[in-house]
């Protein structure tokens, strides 16, 4: 079983609608992350999570997304309203406190038509 | 900022060939992580190495943290190990090179 689960695995929206992606630590973490990589290109920073609240995020986090963990267990990023070049595969990925590991999800491929 | 250079960017071998991908950067780091991407997109960790070499079955990954560069060799290869590979370093955050595209021809 996957230590951490993302759901759905993909996703088609419409330019403009909002999208929530969602991830399942399952383990009990401190550090939740969220990556993104457009096709083709390599794999982005988008935002840090410590504690239940943003600790860092890129400049490509910008006030179209935002990050919530709202039952302790799921840890979500949604985009308000997205556009065509939101089309990527989404990473959500968790390491415990002190420890460089970090296991990844299987990702979530968002197109955006 | 630290600079993360990943060489070949791709590579095509003959199954059984001896696999060496290699990763520099630029400032020192905590540690690094060797990443394995499959086609269809999910990427697994293979290693995190702070120092010296690790072994796990046919893969071996070394650093040397003085010359700031990382190795991953694959020993007899084989078409499942095609894949992308992916270096991506942790100094306060984790940064990831751009990959490798493997493919291991049968």
């Amino acid at each position: 079983e996957p230590e951490v689960t993302q759901t759905p695995s993909h996703q088609v929206t419409q330019m403009g609608q909002e999208v929530i992606l969602r991830c399942v630590p399952i383990s009990n973490h401190l550090y939740f992350y969220w990556y993104r990589q457009i096709l083709g290109q390599k794999v982005e920073f988008l935002v840090s999570f410590y504690n239940n609240e943003i600790s860092e995020k890129s400049e490509i986090f910008d006030d179209q997304f935002s990050v919530e963990r709202p039952d302790g267990s799921n840890f979500t990023l949604k985009i308000r309203s997205t556009k065509l070049e939101d089309s990527a595969m989404y990473f959500c990925a968790r390491r415990g406190r002190g420890d460089y590991g970090y296991t990844f999800g299987s990702g979530t491929r968002l197109t955006v038509v | 900022k630290n600079e993360v250079e990943q060489s070949p960017q791709n590579l095509t071998a003959q199954e059984g060939e001896f696999i060496t991908i290699n990763c520099s950067y630029s400032v020192g780091i905590s540690a690094l992580h060797w990443l394995q991407q499959h086609p269809g997109g999910g990427i697994v960790s293979l290693f995190m190495l702070s120092s010296g070499k690790k072994k796990h079955g046919r893969l071996i990954a070394t650093i040397n943290i003085q010359e700031k560069h990382s190795s991953l060799h694959i020993t007899a290869s084989h078409p499942r190990d095609s894949a992308v590979y992916i270096c991506a370093v942790i100094d306060d955050k984790i940064i990831f090179g751009k990959g490798t595209r493997l493919h291991i021809l049968p």
